[in-house]
């Protein structure tokens, strides 16, 4: 079966400083990755998505993440955050074959904060 | 705002009891998903209606069960509710065209069963 750790609970940055989200996952091939974001009170947000090529994705709101097979690896970056990045951060994988966005297995996400 | 909206927005039951939650999905989109959220967990998959017919389940128990209706919107229903069903449920609507389509959340139901 399909899973994804996001190893860190929560994460604090400052205003301005560059951010990175570990995600690793567990799968038998190479799956359909995903990050989102959820704001208290609030749905998810897709921030970016990957299915194949190009192993740097660009999102939105300045996020992007890299694909690394060989570390089973889907890491979220931002090279300067802003307090209104301030939420949590869920990572996600899809089965391929399936269409890619659905049946989707998340990680326990990673709370993150932003201190002035 | 995706277009994907949930109703009621909260709600507080009684163990035991029954619950409906209700989805309407995007414009267009022929295919919802229900997930739950206990608090300070990410979403677990609990199945999939396409075209009115449920297409995928997650390890949920049968008291859990759905409906799609012909313009697409969907209902979750719960019965016999336990304390542990205490969650947000989201859905997700989408448009089965290829792999490559995005699925838009709701804003989700907290409910609470005390």
């Amino acid at each position: 079966a399909q899973s994804v750790t996001q190893p860190d609970i929560h994460i604090t940055v400052s205003e301005g400083a560059s951010l990175e989200l570990r995600c690793n996952y567990s799968y038998g091939a190479t799956p359909y990755l995903f990050w989102y974001v959820q704001s208290p009170g609030q749905g998810l947000q897709l921030l970016l998505k990957y299915f194949s090529g190009d192993t740097l994705v660009q999102g939105i709101k300045g996020f992007e993440a890299e694909f690394k097979r060989s570390q089973s690896s889907f890491n979220l970056r931002k090279p300067s955050v802003h307090w209104s990045d301030a939420a949590e951060y869920f990572c996600a994988v899809g089965e391929r074959g399936s269409f890619g966005n659905e049946k989707l297995t998340f990680g326990t996400g990673t709370r993150l904060t932003i201190i002035p | 705002e995706t277009g994907v909206t949930q109703s009621p927005t909260h709600l507080i039951k009684t163990r035991g009891q029954q619950v409906t939650l209700r989805c309407s999905s995007q414009s267009g989109h022929n295919t919802v998903s229900w997930y739950q959220q206990a608090l300070g967990q990410g979403p677990q998959f609990i199945f999939q209606y396409y075209r009115e017919e449920e297409n995928g389940r997650g390890n949920f128990p049968p008291r859990f069960s759905g409906l799609q209706f012909p313009n697409y919107s969907s209902e979750l229903n719960v019965n016999a509710l336990e304390l542990d069903d205490s969650a947000l449920y989201l859905c997700a609507s989408s448009l089965r065209v290829s792999a490559n389509t995005e699925a838009f959340f709701g804003q989700g139901t907290r409910l609470t069963v005390v």
